[in-house]
């Protein structure tokens, strides 16, 4: 059964760099997109962006600029980084599995979530 | 990319069945059989409880099923019980190789 866990700071200071990495275990790692969501509180879900344990990406238009996803096959971890962060940046991040290659991005296995408030 | 389109609130009595319906253009929904329906409680992660327009992962209960006709997924709970209260969510594969989700519909079981 994957697991999957986010790590990172819990506050960032506007206009600063946020990064987050998620820590995969208890399956394979190859052969799989992997997702980052985010989730302002109170508010709906929104997708970040995916990456392929080959390093291939898929970004949201709306973050493209900001954003980067990187992937370390050897830790079984993938890497959030989002640039010149404001306030409306603050939300629970997920990170996430998807189903298989070829699913259309179901994403079957997610993390707990992460709480990231952007405040100085 | 825009939202999907979602009701914000669904309310049904215990035993009754409801459908939570998911509108978004021929860009998404209706170009691909790719919409996943996602339920979220309070405070934890999203579940995946359809995906593929009418796929349930092992486990998920029978009680939901879901459809799609051209840019409009639907999501049926029958038989509500009271777990089944809950944020869902619906999202699909877009033609520029993205996922887009819904705005949440708010489950209310009476």
């Amino acid at each position: 059964q994957v697991e999957l866990q986010e790590s990172g700071p819990g506050l960032v200071k506007p206009s600063e760099t946020l990064s987050l990495t998620c820590i995969v275990s208890g399956g394979s790692f190859n052969n799989y997109y992997w997702s980052w969501i985010r989730q302002p509180p109170g508010k709906g879900l929104e997708w970040i962006g995916q990456i392929y344990y080959t390093g291939i990406t898929n970004y949201n238009p709306s973050l493209k600029s900001r954003v980067t996803m990187s992937v370390d096959t050897s830790k079984h971890q993938f890497s959030l980084r989002l640039s010149s962060v404001t306030a409306a940046d603050t939300a629970v991040y997920y990170c996430a599995k998807e189903v298989s290659v070829g699913s259309g991005c179901a994403l079957d296995m997610w993390g707990q979530g992460t709480m990231v408030t952007v405040s100085s | 990319q825009s939202a999907l389109t979602q009701p914000a609130s669904v309310s049904g009595s215990p035993g009754q069945s409801i459908t939570i319906s998911c509108t978004g253009t021929s860009s998404d929904v209706g170009g691909y059989n790719y919409v996943s329906w996602y339920q979220q409680h309070p405070g934890k992660a999203p579940k995946l409880m359809i995906y593929e327009v009418t796929n349930r992962p092992s486990g998920v209960s029978n009680r939901f099923s879901a459809s799609k006709s051209g840019n409009t997924a639907s999501l049926t709970i029958s038989g509500l019980q009271a777990e089944d209260e809950a944020d869902y969510y619906c999202s699909s594969y877009t033609r520029i190789n993205t996922l887009v989700f819904g705005g949440g519909t708010k489950l209310t079981v009476l």
